[in-house]
C-alpha cells in the first residue's frame, strides 16, 4: 500500500466552480499536512499547511484534515483560470525531520 | 529577498557521465533538502542537510551524494548517470531542522536534467 494516494485527474472545471482535491494516507506518524501548487515547469509553491484535524481557511482556499480517516482535502472556491496547475498534497512527521512525502499530484484546469 | 535559487536551469548529459547541481537557500535558512521529480509524479525526497551535516536520506543509490557549505548553499552530485535519472531536481530550504517550521519548505525552480 502506498503511503499517500492522490487522484491524478486530470480535473477540468468551469470558472467559478468549487474544486475539491483529496488525498488519503496510511502512515500514522504523519502529523503535518500541506498543499503545494505547481505551475508547469516551475517549483512547488506552498499554499497551506496545518497540523490539526479540522478546517483552515485562507482566502478562497480551505484545507480540511480528518486524522481519524487519514484523509485530507483542499477546497478552492470561485475557481479562476489562474488556478490551473498541479496540486500536490504533502505529509511530514515522526523522526523524519524535514522530509516531505508527496502525493502524485492532481492536474487542474479551470476554463473561462 | 530572493527566494531559493538553483543552477543550471537545464542540463543535458549522456549516460555514464557525472553531474553537479547547485542550490542557494533563502537568506537565513540553514536547512536544504533535495528532491527528484519525475514527469507525472510528485517529488521524492533525496537528502536533507542542516548546518553542513546530512540529517536525512531517502531511498536513492550511492551514486547520489550532496554537501552543504558554510554559507548554507548546497550541491547535489550524481555519478554514472542512467536514463532513469532524467527528472526535475528540486531544492527546498527551511529555517529549522525540527518542529513545525522545518516542514514549511520553500522550493526553487528546479534543474531539469535530461540523460541521453
Amino acid at each position: 500500500q502506498k503511503e499517500v494516494e492522490q487522484d491524478p485527474g486530470p480535473l477540468s472545471v468551469p470558472e467559478g466552480a468549487i474544486v475539491s482535491l483529496n488525498c488519503t494516507y496510511s502512515n500514522s506518524a504523519f502529523q503535518y499536512f500541506m498543499w503545494y501548487r505547481q505551475y508547469s515547469r516551475k517549483g512547488p509553491e506552498l499554499l497551506m499547511y496545518t497540523y490539526s484535524s479540522g478546517n483552515k481557511e485562507d482566502g478562497r482556499f480551505t484545507a480540511q484534515v480528518d486524522k481519524s480517516s487519514k484523509y485530507i482535502s483542499l477546497f478552492i472556491r470561485d475557481s479562476q483560470p489562474s488556478d490551473s496547475a498541479t496540486y500536490l498534497c504533502a505529509f511530514a512527521g515522526g523522526t523524519s525531520y524535514g522530509k516531505l512525502t508527496f502525493g502524485q499530484g492532481t492536474i487542474l484546469t479551470v476554463h473561462p | 529577498d530572493a527566494g531559493v535559487t538553483q543552477s543550471p536551469t537545464h542540463l543535458i548529459k549522456t549516460r555514464g557521465q557525472h553531474v553537479t547541481l547547485r542550490c542557494s537557500p533563502i537568506s537565513g535558512h540553514k536547512s536544504v533538502s533535495w528532491y527528484q521529480q519525475v514527469l507525472g509524479q510528485g517529488p521524492q525526497f533525496i537528502f536533507q542537510y542542516y548546518e553542513k551535516e546530512e540529517r536525512g536520506r531517502g531511498n536513492f543509490p550511492d551514486r547520489f551524494s550532496a554537501r552543504q557549505f558554510p554559507n548554507y548553499s548546497s550541491e547535489l552530485n550524481v555519478n554514472a548517470l542512467l536514463l532513469g535519472d532524467s527528472a526535475l531536481y528540486l531544492c527546498a530550504s527551511s529555517s529549522l531542522l525540527t518542529g513545525l517550521d522545518s516542514y514549511e519548505q520553500y522550493f526553487g525552480p528546479g534543474t531539469r536534467l535530461t540523460v541521453t
